[in-house]
């Protein structure tokens, strides 16, 4: 079974442009969750989506930043206009959660490193 | 502010020893904690969960959960180089589905 895919692995863009990152969950998973994580603040939470809908977008840092998941097995994060402060890596996990019991195990994707120049 | 705490070292052990890694966190309604291990330039990857107290060994990794005193840690038998990564804690709070990460601990297994 294949894991979480992102795409692109790398991208260089220029400040201002606008930036589109993608993600496919493992399929069957109903949790999916996009994080950003540098060396000075470590591993942030951006938003997450239950069933495809936005359930807390606290983590986003601007207006700049913004998250759609228009099905199951596809999500964007997209900054617009892009800064050199953005840089970082950005990952995509995706969980099937358990409320029973708690079970909440998440599965990174392998990452987007964004470079913002 | 619910937290989780991590030392970030480096933890250096030797080949063969036994490497420990603890993790604390704040919140006492906390209900799963795990532990992620992130190669350098990689993403986390999940190696152990564990939902109650006492012990949960899966090969040469056992965690340890004590919820009276709110900490979970990791142990690695066997150290070995190929376990020099950073390993990531990460703790579930009772009121909602996302996790509160530690900073990571950076562990060295020198040969």
């Amino acid at each position: 079974d294949a894991g979480v895919i992102q795409s692109p692995r790398h991208e260089v863009t220029e400040m201002g442009q606008e930036v589109t990152l993608r993600c496919k969950p493992i399929s069957g998973h109903d949790y999916l969750f996009w994080y950003r994580q540098t060396m000075m603040r470590g591993l942030e939470l951006l938003i997450y989506f239950n069933n495809n809908v936005p359930i807390d977008d606290s983590g986003m840092p601007e207006d700049r930043f913004s998250a759609k998941m228009p099905n199951a097995s596809f999500s964007t994060l997209k900054i617009q206009p892009s800064e050199p402060r953005d840089s970082a890596v950005y990952f995509c996990a995706s969980s099937l959660i358990r409320r029973k019991d708690w079970v909440n195990e998440q599965f990174f994707g392998p990452g987007t490193r964004l470079t913002v120049l | 502010q619910k937290e989780v705490e991590q030392n970030s070292g480096p933890l250096s052990v030797p080949e063969g020893a036994i490497a420990s890694l603890n993790c604390t966190y704040s919140d006492r309604g906390s209900q799963s904690f795990f532990w992620y291990r992130q190669y350098s330039g990689k993403s986390p990857e999940l190696i152990m969960s564990i939902y109650s107290n006492g012990d949960k060994e899966d090969g040469r990794f056992t965690a340890q959960l004590n919820k009276a005193s709110q900490y979970v840690s990791l142990l690695i038998r066997d150290s070995q180089p190929s376990d020099s990564a950073t390993y990531l804690c990460a703790v579930l709070g009772d009121s909602n589905y996302q996790l509160i990460w530690g900073a990571g601990t950076k562990l060295i297994i020198k040969p």
